[in-house]
């Protein structure tokens, strides 16, 4: 399968602890995007990387909100002393240099109690 | 602000008719869209896209038509199939504002009745 992968595909976890979700984007692709959706929304941008420089950053993505794409590869997406809103799908997507057209993986759905 | 925006949220047709999805958007400086289709519990799935500078692109049974004027577009589906029964996002961006997210509309939920 060369498609965007995430794991885990399901997290649950309590308020106040701290998640880590992995994205790994089709491998000739250097643009990483991560996008959160809520239930009855669309998916709503968080973050961009081109190769490992982050790009550009949401307001929605505070300061418990963390992401790296070390050697421009693939990327994680940390939330530290998490809430219940923070509770949505997490999405990574993926595009080549140039092309507008982004790939998206299959998600990492988050519950927090 | 919603930018984009689909507002029917839900849309039942028979198999073998046609679909016609809705979007609409208020940002002028929005020049790329695209469909995407998602399943439960998956990531969205792109379908087709199109660049202002066209008003029609057609893709086998899927074709996107743009107006500019009206900042409307809209996803046909002919003939709709029982698989097509999904939730359908339209997502717009700028090419030229220097940054590459996509806005998404709240999507529609297709039902194909077989």
């Amino acid at each position: 399968d060369t498609g965007v992968s995430q794991d885990p595909r399901h997290k649950i976890t309590k308020r106040g602890q701290n998640v880590t979700f992995r994205c790994d984007p089709i491998s000739e692709h250097n643009r990483l995007y991560w996008y959160r959706q809520t239930l009855g929304q669309g998916p709503e941008f968080l973050t961009y990387f081109q190769n490992e420089a982050q790009l550009e950053k949401s307001r929605l993505l505070s300061d418990r909100f963390s992401a790296e794409r070390p050697k421009g590869s693939f990327s994680t997406l940390e939330i530290q002393r998490t809430e219940q809103g923070d509770s949505a799908m997490y999405l990574c997507a993926s595009s080549l240099p140039l092309e507008e057209t982004q790939y998206f993986g299959p998600g990492t759905r988050l519950l927090v109690l | 602000d919603q930018q984009v925006k689909q507002n029917s949220p839900s849309l039942s047709v028979q198999e073998g008719r046609i679909s016609i999805l809705n979007c609409d958007y208020t940002n002028s400086m929005f020049d790329y869209f695209l469909w995407y289709k998602k399943y439960p519990a998956e990531g969205p799935t792109f379908l087709i896209s199109i660049s202002s500078i066209k008003d029609k692109n057609e893709d086998g049974r899927f074709t996107v038509f743009l107006n500019k004027s009206a900042k409307h577009l809209s996803l046909h589906i002919v003939p709709s199939q029982p698989g097509d029964s999904a939730v359908y996002f339209c997502a717009a961006i700028s090419t030229t504002s220097g940054t590459y997210k996509y806005i998404f509309g709240t999507g529609t939920r297709l039902k194909v009745l077989a």
